[in-house]
């Protein structure tokens, strides 16, 4: 059960668009329609803002998408703004009732 | 609202154990499995295992296979992630998190307990 392979780092300025990756095998990223993401700040509890792939939770922005072809997914994030500043995480279900998380990846704000 | 409120920082000798509380409120304890998650420092997070709130039906991931238990108390509402055979390693944020039935996703999580393995 080997983590899911992300981007150490992104960045970009305000008002730009970032896309970051997550790259699992066909045991897990590819083989459910169920990734979601999580952002978290340091010494904060991580926040859904994306699941099942695609879709938002309410009360997220739309400034946040997600999407998934085969094996990898990403996270788009639209006209940054300073508060996107931080580390996102994806997670897969990777079957027998066991889920796998990404490595990571640090969103930094120009 | 919802809410998941974990115990509180653990400082533990090399070899002992660890065993940390979720308390929930605000929801169905039995409609949602609670996941539990760390993170090192420094590190990315980490899935740990899960518990089924309604059967006590458990899985771990392999890497803590044997070390790690995890057990729940419906009539307090709370979750319980015991650590044994603690090494320095095993220093980490801990979060429990809930996650409904038939669904794959985290919604809701504790504010995260820290535990320190240190001689």
């Amino acid at each position: 059960q080997s983590a899911l392979a992300q981007p150490a780092s992104v960045s970009g300025s305000p008002g730009q668009s970032i896309t970051m990756s997550c790259t699992g095998t066909t045991s897990d990223v590819g083989g459910y329609n169920v990734v979601s993401w999580y952002q978290k700040y340091p010494d904060k509890a991580p926040k859904l803002i994306i699941f099942e792939d695609t879709k938002r939770p309410s009360g997220v922005s739309n400034r946040f998408s997600g999407f998934k072809s085969g094996n990898t997914a990403s996270l788009t994030i639209s006209g940054l703004q300073d508060e996107d500043e931080a580390d996102y995480y994806c997670c897969s279900y990777a079957g027998s009732s066991t889920w796998v998380f990404g490595g990571g990846t640090k969103l930094t704000v120009l | 609202q919802v809410q998941l409120v974990q115990s509180a920082t653990e400082m533990k000798k090399p070899g002992a154990s660890v065993k940390v509380s979720c308390t929930t409120s605000g929801y169905t304890f039995t409609s949602y499995h609670i996941t539990w998650v760390r993170q090192a420092p420094g590190q990315g997070l980490e899935w740990l295992g899960r518990i089924s709130t309604y059967t006590g039906d458990t899985s771990y991931a392999p890497k803590f296979q044997g070390r790690v238990t995890m057990t729940t108390d419906r009539s307090t509402k709370t979750a319980y992630m015991e650590l044994t055979g603690l090494r320095s390693d095993d220093s980490a944020v801990y979060f429990c998190a809930r996650r409904r039935e038939s669904t794959f996703y985290f919604d809701y999580w504790g504010q995260g307990t820290l535990v320190t393995v240190s001689s």
